[in-house]
């Protein structure tokens, strides 16, 4: 079935270095949402991206959506502690669900 | 708004027990859904809701139920409960069917 796969499933990074996370998949997507989880937490809804190319910023972190609409990144510039957490993207599947990838867990170290 | 809410915030059961994961929601969205989190999982999704009186089965539904006789309300039911449902369990609601998922804060469960 249709699947995305998240890379890295860990990252662990000193603060105030850049991180990536990155979601890709064999098939189009109609669209990609991206959510964090911190520790104990639940999941907490970042961005959407519709759009084939689109590239969205909220402060230090740049969403973007590929050409092809098959892969997606999130990136954050110059990571504090309060980036850490799980990320995730999700995508809406062809039974109608919304679908998760496996999550990249990122770890600051101040 | 209360927005999701989940009960109990911890459970422990013994193997062969029965119980329901409560989930209500009052922003009148009528999507809701349920998701298990196992670690290096992710969120598998068990069950879904389009809305009142519609569910559907999801990635993992064996052993568990769910009804949605109201718009605000879709409970989990564990028949029986078994060691592999042990997880943190999420229920999460959204206007439509792939628009922004509001979660709930989780249920920790333990089967023993």
């Amino acid at each position: 079935g249709q699947q995305v796969m998240q890379i890295p499933q860990y990252q662990h990074v000193q603060e105030g270095e850049d991180f990536t996370t990155y979601c890709n998949s064999s098939t189009t997507l109609s669209n990609i949402q991206w959510y964090k989880q911190r520790p104990g937490g639940h999941p907490v809804f970042l961005i959407q991206l519709v759009k084939s190319g689109e590239v969205k910023k909220q402060k230090r972190l740049t969403f973007q959506f590929g050409e092809a609409k098959k892969n997606s990144s999130l990136h954050i510039t110059a990571t504090q502690t309060t980036d850490v957490g799980t990320y995730f993207c999700a995508y809406g599947g062809s039974q109608g669900n919304l679908i998760f990838g496996k999550g990249t867990k990122l770890s600051v170290k101040p | 708004n209360a927005g999701v809410t989940q009960t109990p915030k911890f459970q422990v059961l013994k193997t062969g027990q029965s119980m329901t994961l409560q989930c209500a929601q009052d922003m009148n969205h009528e999507y809701m859904s349920w998701y298990r989190q196992d670690p290096g999982m992710g969120l598998r999704l068990i069950h879904y809701s389009v809305g009142a009186g519609i569910t559907d089965q999801g990635e993992v539904p064996n052993g568990y139920n769910v009804s949605r006789s109201t718009t605000e309300d879709f409970p989990l039911r564990l028949l029986s409960a078994a060691p592999s449902q042990t997880s943190v369990y999420f229920c999460a609601s959204s206007y439509r069917l792939h628009n922004e998922q509001f979660f709930g804060p989780g249920t920790r469960l333990t089967v023993l």
